[in-house]
C-alpha cells in the first residue's frame, strides 16, 4: 500500500536561511509526487509536482524538490526562506489513473525574524 | 477567476443535528473531491466525482455521511445525524482531467457539540 512519511512535525528556521523538508514514500512503481502548502485558515495550494522526467522540479515561490528513487524521497528545498513562507507543508503521493492521493501528516514551518 | 467556493466557512451545531456543507468547483473542472482534515488523522479523501458521478466513496466514514453532485457546478456533503467526532475541517477540491493539480477551497470548519 502507498504511504507517505514526513518525519519532521515542526521545523524552525531563521529568515534568510536555507530550508529542506523531508518526504519519504512507499510505492512499488514510479509515483506521482506533490508538495502543497497550507497557510492558516486556508486551503492547500500546489507548490510543485513530479510525474516523470527531470528529477529536479521547480515550483512556485522559489521552491524546488528532487525525486530520488534510490532513497524513495522527494524533499522540498528553498535556498533562502522568507517570513511569508511560514505555513504547513504537505507531501502527497498518487498513482496514474486514480486520484487516491495519500497525504503526509504535514510539517509546520516557523520562520524567525 | 473564482476558485473553489465552500460554504459555510464555520458551522457549530449540536450532536444529532443535520449538517450540509456546500461546494462550487472551478468552472470547467470535471473532478470534484471532498477531504476531511483532523489533527489525529490528517487529510483524508472521503469521496470524489467525475462528471458529477461518484467514482470512489470508500473513504466515507459511515452511512451518516452522504455526498451528491446534482450538476457540474454544485456539490453537497451531508452528515445526518452529526456526532462530536465529526468535528473537523472539510475541504472541497476540484481538478480538470488528469492534470494532477487539485485546487482546494478554503474549507468548512465544523464543530459538533
Amino acid at each position: 500500500a502507498q504511504s507517505v512519511t514526513q518525519p519532521d512535525i515542526h521545523i524552525t528556521v531563521s529568515e534568510g536561511a536555507s530550508l529542506e523538508l523531508r518526504c519519504n514514500y512507499s510505492y512499488g512503481a514510479t509515483p506521482y509526487l506533490f508538495w502543497y502548502v497550507q497557510s492558516p485558515g486556508q486551503g492547500l495550494q500546489l507548490l510543485l509536482k513530479y510525474f516523470s522526467g527531470d528529477t529536479l522540479v521547480q515550483g512556485i515561490k522559489g521552491f524546488e524538490a528532487e525525486f530520488k528513487r534510490s532513497q524513495s524521497s522527494f524533499n522540498l528545498r528553498k535556498p533562502s526562506v522568507h517570513w511569508s513562507d511560514a505555513a504547513e507543508y504537505f507531501c502527497a503521493v498518487g498513482t496514474s489513473g486514480t486520484y487516491k492521493y495519500i497525504f503526509g501528516t504535514g510539517t509546520r514551518l516557523k520562520v524567525l525574524a | 477567476d473564482a476558485g473553489v467556493i465552500q460554504s459555510p466557512r464555520h458551522e457549530v451545531t449540536e450532536m444529532g443535528q443535520e449538517v450540509t456543507l456546500r461546494c462550487k468547483p472551478i468552472s470547467g473542472h470535471d473532478y470534484l473531491f471532498w477531504y476531511r482534515q483532523t489533527m489525529m488523522r490528517g487529510l483524508e479523501l472521503l469521496i470524489y466525482f467525475n462528471n458529477n458521478v461518484p467514482i470512489d466513496d470508500s473513504g466515507m466514514p459511515e452511512d451518516r455521511f452522504s455526498a451528491k453532485m446534482p450538476n457540474a457546478s454544485f456539490s453537497t456533503l451531508k452528515i445526518q445525524p452529526s456526532e462530536p467526532r465529526d468535528s473537523a475541517v472539510y475541504f472541497c477540491a476540484s481538478s480538470f482531467r488528469v492534470t494532477g493539480e487539485l485546487f482546494f477551497g478554503e474549507g468548512s470548519r465544523l464543530t459538533v457539540l
